[in-house]
């Protein structure tokens, strides 16, 4: 069966503060794909990220970066510099080639970055 | 611009009086589902369609209708809202399927029951 684990409800942090959100994974397809979105306080949700489980080369993009591992199914994630426009819920999903109908959704983490 | 609208934003309802949460895209997705956002479970997926005349349901899909007569729109129909259905709700589409296309979301319309 197919399962996010978000487990970090709430994070603070102090901005300039680096911060690692985390992502657990379950599935028995070998092939998937893994996203995250970010939902600020307006509400929208926005997509961030989506990684192929056959490639698990990190990726960084400006402040933001990702950490797939296999071997621990896992997709963390990392804001270096945190600011406080970071301040959101983050979302982590998981979406299988043989239920390419579903995706399925982590809690979320909220993200509070103090000034 | 490309984007998926969903109206109205805000809604205050009774019990019993049904309702539909309108939603459209512009992008010529064929996929498109409906989630709703309650606090400490994250997003639950409602409904979901591949395509025109195509729908499925989801995770609780219990107390909603959906419909896609056209590729562009997929209401959400609450034939008798009841106040465990007030929650935040969106709307979402991608070109295909949620597998390997980033979902396009909606900006969420508040329900609340009374």
């Amino acid at each position: 069966a197919q399962k996010v684990t978000q487990a970090q409800t709430e994070i603070s942090v102090v901005e300039k503060e680096d911060v690692t959100l985390d992502c657990v994974y379950e599935t028995r397809d070998t092939t998937y794909y893994l996203f995250w979105y970010k939902q600020p306080p307006s509400g929208e949700l926005v997509f961030l990220i989506r990684r192929n489980s056959f490639d698990e080369q990190n990726e960084i993009s400006g402040r933001y970066s990702w950490n797939f591992q296999k071997s621990t199914s896992s997709f963390n994630f990392t804001i270096t510099a945190s600011q406080v426009v970071d301040s959101a819920v983050y979302f982590c999903a998981l979406s299988e080639a043989e239920r390419d109908d579903k995706i399925i959704f982590g809690k979320g983490t909220r993200l509070h970055i103090l000034p | 611009e490309a984007q998926v609208t969903q109206n109205p934003r805000y809604l205050i309802t009774v019990t019993g009086k049904k309702l539909t949460v309108t939603c459209s895209q512009n992008m010529n997705h064929e996929y498109m589902s409906w989630y709703r956002q309650d606090p400490g479970l994250g997003l639950r997926q409602i409904y979901y369609s591949m395509n025109v005349e195509v729908t499925d349901k989801g995770d609780v899909p219990e107390g909603y209708k959906v419909s896609r007569k056209e590729k562009r729109n997929f209401p959400l129909i609450l034939e008798s809202p009841s106040p465990n259905q007030t929650s935040l709700y969106f709307c979402a589409s991608s070109f295909y399927s949620s597998y390997n296309s980033p979902l396009h979301f909606g900006n969420g319309t508040r329900l609340t029951v009374t």
